[in-house]
């Protein structure tokens, strides 16, 4: 069968507060970062991007803030819910090259 | 709605068998993707078409093959599965146009099973 993989970090948040993932990213030439969700048995979804010029975008219920000098990215989902419920992964482009995937956090919602 | 679709989502075959996944895309994007993914692990990449040239990580065992016979279709091959090869295959696709950042867009994934 499948091998057993790594423990993924796990953020328990309560329904209706805030929540934040962090990644540590290598690259310090990427220009490009995406944040996926994947639900239980379903491909990775984007959620939102932003690119290396900016520190901070936000989209509906999420924002993502960059610090290039730390190589540090986050995801703050707002009023979390329970369809939040999933793993979330960031991903860094580097220029002329192809999306790497950061290690991924499981966001459980409790009600 | 353009999409990336894999079939078939849930497919079992006997170790040593010979298995193949498909994938497919009304998108007309240039790139597909292969990725391999284990319980709990991110995706790992196994290969590349861009248009028709193939890119193959080098890390990735010779077990695994792929073939792109037109823009929509990608096939992943597994000549002999084993049963550390029971995973989740996932296909993507990006634009590859050179303009911007080349996001990929997933399907939902084909869990792979080995008896």
């Amino acid at each position: 069968g499948e091998s057993v993989g790594l423990h993924l970090p796990t953020l328990s948040v309560q329904e209706g507060d805030n929540s934040i993932i962090n990644c540590a990213y290598s690259n310090s030439a990427s220009d490009y970062f995406i944040w996926y969700k994947q639900e239980s048995g379903k491909g990775p979804q984007f959620i939102i991007d932003i690119r290396s010029n900016m520190d901070k975008r936000q989209g509906q219920r999420v924002t993502v803030l960059l610090n290039k000098t730390v190589k540090h990215l986050s995801l703050q989902i707002a009023a979390t819910q329970p369809g939040d419920s999933a793993v979330y992964f960031c991903a860094e482009i580097p220029a002329g090259n192809k999306l790497t995937f950061g290690g991924g956090t499981r966001v459980l919602v409790k009600p | 709605d353009a999409m990336v679709i894999q079939n078939p989502r849930y497919q079992v075959t006997q170790f040593g068998k010979p298995v193949t996944l498909s994938c497919s895309q009304t998108l007309n994007h240039n790139v597909m993707y292969w990725y391999q993914q284990k319980s709990s692990q991110a995706p790992k990449l196994l290969f590349h078409y861009y248009d028709k040239d193939f890119n193959n990580e080098a890390d990735t065992p010779d077990n695994f093959q792929s073939r792109r016979p037109n823009t929509s279709f990608c096939f992943l091959d597994i000549r002999s599965p084993g049963l550390g090869d029971a995973a989740m295959y996932l296909c993507a696709t990006s634009r590859g146009d050179g303009q911007g950042a080349d996001e990929q867009y997933f399907g939902p994934g084909t869990r792979l099973t080995v008896t």
